[in-house]
Order: C-alpha cells, then sequence, then structure tokens
C-alpha cells in the first residue's frame, strides 16, 4: 500500500515571499507523482505531471522538481500572491493503481 | 468544452438510508474514479472504472458500490448510511488508465451530510 507524506500540514507566508513544501512517496514501484492546487469551493486542478527522476516542471511561478530515488518531491513557488493561497496535493501511482494522495499542504498568503 | 460535472453538489440524508451520486466525466474520457475526503483527511480513494468495468476498489465497506454506463458516466451507491459516510465525494475523469502522464481531472464534489 501506497503511503505519500507531506509536509508542512500547513504555511502562512507573507506575500512576494518564496516558498516550498515537501512530499515523500515510496520509491520502489513508482509510476508517476502529480501536483495537485485546490482552491477554496473549486475542483483540484492539475499542476504537474512527473515521471522521470530528475525532472524539473514549471509552470509560472510555480515548479517542481522529482526524485525518484530517494522518493520525494518539493513544490517551489516563487514571490507568493495571495491567489496562491490553497490547498497543494501531490499523488503517486503505479501503473495500474489509482492515484494515491497525501494530505495535502494548506497555503495562506498574506496580503 | 465541459468539465467533469457532479450531482447533486450538496446533499442531506438520514443514518440509514441510501444515496446515489453521479459523475458526468469529460467527453472523451473513459476512466472515472471515486474518492471521499473527510476532515484531517487525504482524498481516500473508492473505485475506478474504466469502459463500464471496476478496475480498482479501496478498502471501503460493501455499502460503497458504483458503475459505469456505456457514455462513461458514473454512479457511487452508498447504502444504509452513517454518520462517518458524511464527507465530500470528488469524482475524477482520465482519458485512459494506467497510462504514463495520465492527468485526471475533477468535479467539484458532491458535499454529503448524514444526520
Amino acid at each position: 500500500i501506497l503511503n505519500v507524506e507531506q509536509s508542512p500540514q500547513s504555511l502562512h507566508v507573507q506575500e512576494g515571499d518564496s516558498t516550498n513544501f515537501t512530499c515523500s512517496f515510496p520509491s520502489s514501484n513508482f509510476y508517476a507523482l502529480h501536483w495537485y492546487r485546490w482552491e477554496t469551493a473549486k475542483s483540484p486542478e492539475a499542476l504537474f505531471v512527473m515521471t522521470l527522476n530528475g525532472d524539473e516542471k514549471k509552470k509560472g511561478r510555480i515548479s517542481a522538481t522529482l526524485n525518484t530515488k530517494e522518493g520525494y518531491s518539493y513544490l517551489y513557488i516563487k514571490g507568493s500572491q495571495p491567489e496562491d493561497s490553497a490547498t497543494y496535493l501531490c499523488a503517486q501511482n503505479s501503473g495500474n493503481t489509482p492515484l494515491v494522495f497525501g494530505k495535502g499542504t494548506r497555503l495562506s498568503v498574506i496580503a | 468544452k465541459a468539465g467533469v460535472t457532479q450531482t447533486p453538489r450538496y446533499l442531506i440524508k438520514t443514518r440509514g438510508q441510501q444515496v446515489t451520486l453521479s459523475c458526468s466525466p469529460i467527453s472523451g474520457h473513459r476512466s472515472v474514479s471515486w474518492y471521499q475526503q473527510t476532515p484531517g483527511q487525504g482524498l481516500q480513494f473508492l473505485f475506478e472504472y474504466f469502459s463500464e468495468t471496476q478496475r480498482n476498489k479501496g478498502n471501503f465497506p460493501g455499502r460503497f458500490s458504483g458503475r459505469q454506463f456505456s457514455n462513461s458516466r458514473s454512479e457511487m451507491n452508498v447504502s444504509t448510511l452513517e454518520l462517518g459516510d458524511s464527507a465530500l465525494y470528488l469524482c475524477a475523469s482520465s482519458v485512459t488508465t494506467g497510462a504514463l502522464n495520465t492527468e485526471a481531472f475533477f468535479g467539484q464534489g458532491t458535499r454529503l451530510t448524514v444526520v
């Protein structure tokens, strides 16, 4: 059974600060790592799907890295804005298995 | 292109009743997965359907069931509702299943309250 852990559980940053959080997952039978952003009252929205060790993905001010050998992924937000406030979820799957989600990191950006 | 649609958005039921939730995936998507979220918990996987067949099932009691129709729309049913079934139920669709880089698209969920 996959066990995906995210830290920290919650985070408060000032507008303009850069921040990062961690997703840890079992490195065996790795297939893909997904990051989602979930804003209140909306649907979770896919940010990145990462599959290869050393993968780095970027979308605007948000980027992510992947280390499949040691089983972790970092999500970075540069120059946080209030609209970045959301819960960030990571999820892993192994081939034909469903996505297993962590509990998320709740980010609050204070203006 | 319409997104994933879940109905109803909110539902209040009494213990012992049963409930059916509906999910219409994005057009062309054949895989539908269901998740439950309760306070303090991550998204817990319920089941996945692909081409009308259940491909995976999570660790939930038999009171939770689902099905998928030929048009890929999916329903999940919970019988003999318990207070602990109160949760947000999310549906996600994807083009296929088990493929590298398959991205899942979520609906807004159905908030079920059992009283």
